[in-house]
């Protein structure tokens, strides 16, 4: 059973066009992640949200964390082939050691 | 900076045999971590060592040992390989209030 729900699980795309990609759970989360990997390589941390409604701005992406802790957003605007790649999420459960992950959007920017 | 290697980038193995994937991180992190990626599935964790010294097991432990055989070095065994574990093996280190680093991946076959 997936902790973490992600939705689409792919998406693609033209150059220039807007994007978004979610990330839902019937679990509160102190925290949640987003990683980008490519392929051939691990995954790395785009950015982590921790207070409810809290919305972050990473250049052309931008974050939000649901209210309640439960789901969470990435809006990417004016895609470029560099966008392209696996997105995933990952929150902590009752064990803060444990970082649990979404099943991943593969996301496809076509120039 | 090295961060997290992990040995070997590719293996070929055949029902039954055993083999060790190894993972070093040069970032002196306490906490290191065994995950597999398989499509559609996203990131599972098999084992984890919050501290040296110290191993548990995550969500896919079965048919898997490790070794946290120094702060640095992770190690992850398969006795007896199965079909079903084939996979892509990513290691992954985190200190204390930061993020995962992801090494770049073993990809395992059994046939």
């Amino acid at each position: 059973t997936q902790l973490l729900e992600q939705s689409p699980q792919f998406l693609s795309i033209q150059e220039g066009e807007n994007l978004t990609v979610y990330c839902n759970s019937s679990s509160v989360f102190s925290s949640l992640q987003w990683y980008r990997q490519e392929p051939g390589e691990g995954p790395v941390l785009l950015v982590t949200v921790v207070t409810g409604g809290e919305v972050k701005k990473l250049k052309r992406l931008t974050f939000q964390f649901g209210d309640a802790r439960k789901d969470s957003s990435l809006h990417i605007t004016a895609a470029q082939t560099g966008d392209t790649g696996l997105y995933l999420c990952a929150a902590r459960g009752a064990d803060d050691y444990k970082l649990s992950f979404g099943a991943g959007t593969t996301v496809t920017v076509r120039a | 900076n090295a961060g997290v290697t992990q040995t070997p980038k590719f293996q070929v193995l055949k029902t039954g045999q055993s083999m060790t994937l190894q993972c070093a991180q040069d970032m002196n992190h306490n906490s290191m971590y065994w995950y597999r990626q398989d499509p559609g599935m996203g990131l599972r964790l098999i084992y984890y060592s919050a501290s040296e010294g110290t191993t548990d097991k995550g969500e896919v432990p079965n048919g898997y040992n490790v070794s946290r055989l120094n702060k640095r070095e992770f190690s992850l065994r398969l006795e007896s390989a199965a079909p079903s574990q084939t996979s892509v093996y990513f290691c992954a280190s985190r200190g204390y209030n930061s993020p995962l680093h992801f090494g770049n991946g073993t990809r395992l076959t059994v046939t």
